[in-house]
C-alpha cells in the first residue's frame, strides 16, 4: 500500500530555513520520484520541486536559490529544505510520487514572527 | 514556463447532470517520448489532490467512468456525466511534459 506522510514544523519565523520530511512506504525511491507541490491558503497548486529515482534534482526556477532536496533511501525519506523564509511561503506542503496518484495529506507552514 | 489556462473558473451543475472543463496550454504537451503527459485533479475541500485522468484520457484506479478526458497537442477538456454530491471541489489540470511542471487555475465545480 502506497503512503506517503509529510511532517515538519507549523510555524518558522521569516528569514529562517524551513525543513519538511516526506516518509514513504509501499514503494522504492530508487525505482520512483518524489515531488514537493504547495498551495498557499485559499490559492492553486504550484510545484515546488523534485527528486528522480536516480537521485537528481528539479526545482521551480523561482524557489532554486533558496531550496533543496535530498533523500536517505534507507529511511524512505525525502527532505525539502528552504531557506530565507518569506510569509509568501506560507502555505501547505505535498509530497507526492511519481505518476501523480498519490499524495501525502499535507503540512500546513506559516511563516510569522 | 508553460501556462496552463483553465475555463471557466467556476461552474454551477445540476446533480445528475453534465458538465465540461477546458485547458489550454501555451505549447505543445506532446513529449518527445510521443506521450502526452497531461493529468486532471480533483480537490476537495481541506484534501490531498486525487488524481482522476493521467495521459489525457485514461482514468486512474477507483475513477469512475463518469469522468472522461479528451484532447490533444494544446487543447484539453475533462468531461463529467452524471453529476454527483461527491464530485464537487475545484478541478484542476497539470502538465508534466515541459519542465517546470504547471497546474491550470482551477475550476470550482458547485451546485446549481
Amino acid at each position: 500500500q502506497v503512503q506517503l506522510k509529510e511532517s515538519g514544523p507549523g510555524l518558522v519565523q521569516p528569514s529562517q530555513t524551513l525543513s519538511l520530511t516526506c516518509t514513504v512506504s509501499g514503494f522504492s525511491l530508487t525505482s520512483n520520484s518524489v515531488h514537493w507541490v504547495r498551495q498557499p491558503p485559499g490559492k492553486g497548486l504550484e510545484w515546488v520541486g523534485a527528486i528522480w529515482s536516480g537521485g537528481s534534482t528539479d526545482y521551480n526556477s523561482a524557489l532554486k536559490s533558496r531550496l533543496s532536496i535530498s533523500r536517505d533511501t534507507s529511511k524512505s525519506q525525502v527532505f525539502l529544505k528552504m531557506n530565507s523564509l518569506q510569509t509568501e511561503d506560507t502555505a501547505i506542503y505535498f509530497c507526492t510520487r511519481s505518476g501523480g496518484g498519490y499524495w501525502g495529506q499535507g503540512v500546513m507552514v506559516t511563516v510569522s514572527s | 514556463d508553460v501556462v496552463m489556462t483553465q475555463t471557466p473558473v467556476s461552474l454551477s451543475v445540476s446533480l445528475g447532470g453534465q458538465t465540461s472543463i477546458s485547458c489550454r496550454s501555451s505549447q505543445s504537451l506532446v513529449h518527445s517520448d510521443g506521450n502526452t503527459y497531461l493529468y486532471w485533479y480533483l480537490q476537495k475541500p481541506g484534501q490531498s489532490p486525487q488524481l482522476l485522468i493521467y495521459k489525457v484520457s485514461n482514468r486512474f484506479s477507483g475513477v469512475p467512468d463518469r469522468f472522461s478526458g479528451s484532447g490533444s497537442g494544446t487543447d484539453f477538456t475533462l468531461k463529467i456525466s452524471r453529476v454527483e454530491p461527491e464530485d464537487l471541489g475545484v478541478y484542476y489540470c497539470y502538465q508534466g511534459t515541459h519542465y517546470p511542471p504547471t497546474f491550470g487555475g482551477g475550476t470550482k465545480l458547485e451546485l446549481k
